[in-house]
């Protein structure tokens, strides 16, 4: 069965630090990979997916990942952490299941960013 | 253009009272999903729309439950008989075509049972 695994619940560091956030999947297929952000008390937004081609993709507010098959991962990276950057990041999965595109979400990786 | 949008943002009601979340989508979006978020939780699937029908209900937790779409357009989730434990924020996210994995979320409804 399609999973994703966030194994980190918190991070915290500081502002103007890099930022890696990991993500493991299961997935048979070449894998969708997604990364959303979830500010407080709002929705999810689209950082970036990634569909095929180009194994590091870029995303909005300066973020980026890089897929790699071997290990099964999709991190999330940041070269310096801004303090609006303090939110739930989720990562996701596309999986085709009971006759429809679905997503399978991690549990999620809450940051705080310290002055 | 617009998103997707929710209302009520906030709803406080109390227990064994009917509560309607409603959901507008993106104009054209034929896919429609619901999710419910505890607090300090990831997301739980509830519904999936596909135009009006409902091909995947295996995520709504109880018969007082339920949820409607009309006109493939705005979907409404009904709670009956609201328990503390429906206490989460309710997601609703959009999707524009079948073949496609990218969902477009609203902002959500936080819902309070006291």
């Amino acid at each position: 069965a399609q999973s994703v695994t966030q194994p980190d619940i918190h991070i915290t560091v500081s502002e103007g630090a890099s930022l890696e956030l990991r993500c493991n999947y299961s997935y048979g297929a070449t894998p969708y990979l997604f990364w959303y952000v979830q500010s407080p008390g709002q929705g999810l937004q689209l950082l970036l997916k990634y569909f095929s081609g180009d194994t590091l993709v870029q995303g909005i507010k300066g973020f980026e990942a890089e897929f790699k098959r071997s290990q099964s991962s999709f991190n999330l990276r940041k070269p310096s952490v801004h303090w609006s950057d303090a939110a739930e990041y989720f990562c996701a999965v596309g999986a085709f299941s009971g006759g429809y595109n679905k997503l399978i979400f991690g549990a999620g990786t809450r940051l705080a960013v310290h002055p | 253009g617009a998103g997707v949008s929710q209302s009520p943002s906030n709803k406080v009601t109390e227990k064994g009272k009917d509560v309607e979340l409603r959901c507008d989508p993106i104009s054209g979006h034929t896919a429609l999903y619901w999710y419910r978020q505890s607090l300090g939780q990831g997301l739980e699937f509830l519904i999936y729309f596909q135009g009006n029908s409902a091909p995947d209900k295996s995520g709504l937790p109880s018969d007082r439950f339920s949820a409607e779409r009309t006109g493939g357009s705005v979907s409404t989730l009904t709670i009956q008989r609201t328990q503390q434990e429906d206490s989460a924020v309710y997601l609703c996210a959009s999707s524009p075509l079948v073949g496609t994995y990218e969902q477009y979320f609203g902002p959500g409804t936080r819902l309070t049972v006291t």
